[in-house]
């Protein structure tokens, strides 16, 4: 199986900040690495599919890149909302498999 | 908008089989894969296994010996069949909708359900 690898596993920061997540995977995915937001006691959301086009309905402060084995997320302009657990999702090869998780925390 | 709607048994003891149904309502079977996720408190997701609209299944090497996907396209409704299950199979779990275009990606979900496997 491609192990999916984010750091930070949690971090804290304040609105209006700029936050990175990075998710690296044990093999080379090409692009096919989504992006989930799920919030407490609710189901995951699609944010980013393709490494980079952000799901309909998305704020464009959200944006993916990354290629291979590398791959970020960043939030611009954090808002309220925004706080929350972030999953990546690799699709390159059967068994798809999630990171462990990144919890974005207000500081 | 299509929306999945979820349910079934969230107490079992060790042995049993959990069994879930997902019903998908706004929207049609074909041209997706319908997946099964779960998370185990406090820990990240882990894919189940799928089926396709033609009834082809997909499953998680890691269950599959245990797992069954199961369509029923007259009611728009799928299952999850996981048999003899343990402590380690206490998770919530959700349906969700497959979509297989540039990136196979997943979306909507179902609401969740809390399964705990206790004696």
């Amino acid at each position: 199986d491609i192990q999916m690898t984010q750091s930070p596993s949690s971090l804290s920061a304040s609105v209006g900040d700029r936050v990175t997540i990075t998710c690296r995977a044990s093999q080379s995915i090409i692009s096919y690495l989504n992006w989930y937001q799920q919030k407490p006691g609710k189901a995951p959301k699609l944010l980013i599919y393709g490494a980079s086009s952000l799901e309909s309905g998305v704020p464009s402060r959200f944006s993916g890149s990354g290629s291979a084995t590398d791959f970020t997320l960043t939030i611009s302009n954090l808002q309220p909302e925004d706080f929350a657990t972030y999953h990546c999702q690799q699709s390159n090869t059967n068994p798809y498999t999630f990171g462990q998780g990144t919890k974005v925390e207000i500081k | 908008q299509v929306q999945l709607q979820q349910w079934g048994a969230g107490l079992l003891k060790p042995s049993e089989t959990l069994s879930l149904t997902c019903a998908v309502y706004g929207g049609s079977f074909s041209g997706y894969h319908w997946s099964w996720i779960r998370q185990p408190p406090g820990k990240g997701l882990e894919w189940i296994g799928e089926i396709n609209h033609s009834g082809d299944t997909n499953y998680n090497p890691s269950l599959k010996s245990r797992v069954t996907i199961s369509l029923d396209t007259s009611k728009n409704q799928f299952s999850l069949n996981l048999s003899s299950v343990t402590a380690a199979d206490t998770a919530v779990y959700y349906c969700a909708r497959g979509f297989n275009y540039i990136t196979m990606r997943f979306d909507p979900w179902g609401q969740g359900t809390l399964v705990t496997v206790s004696s």
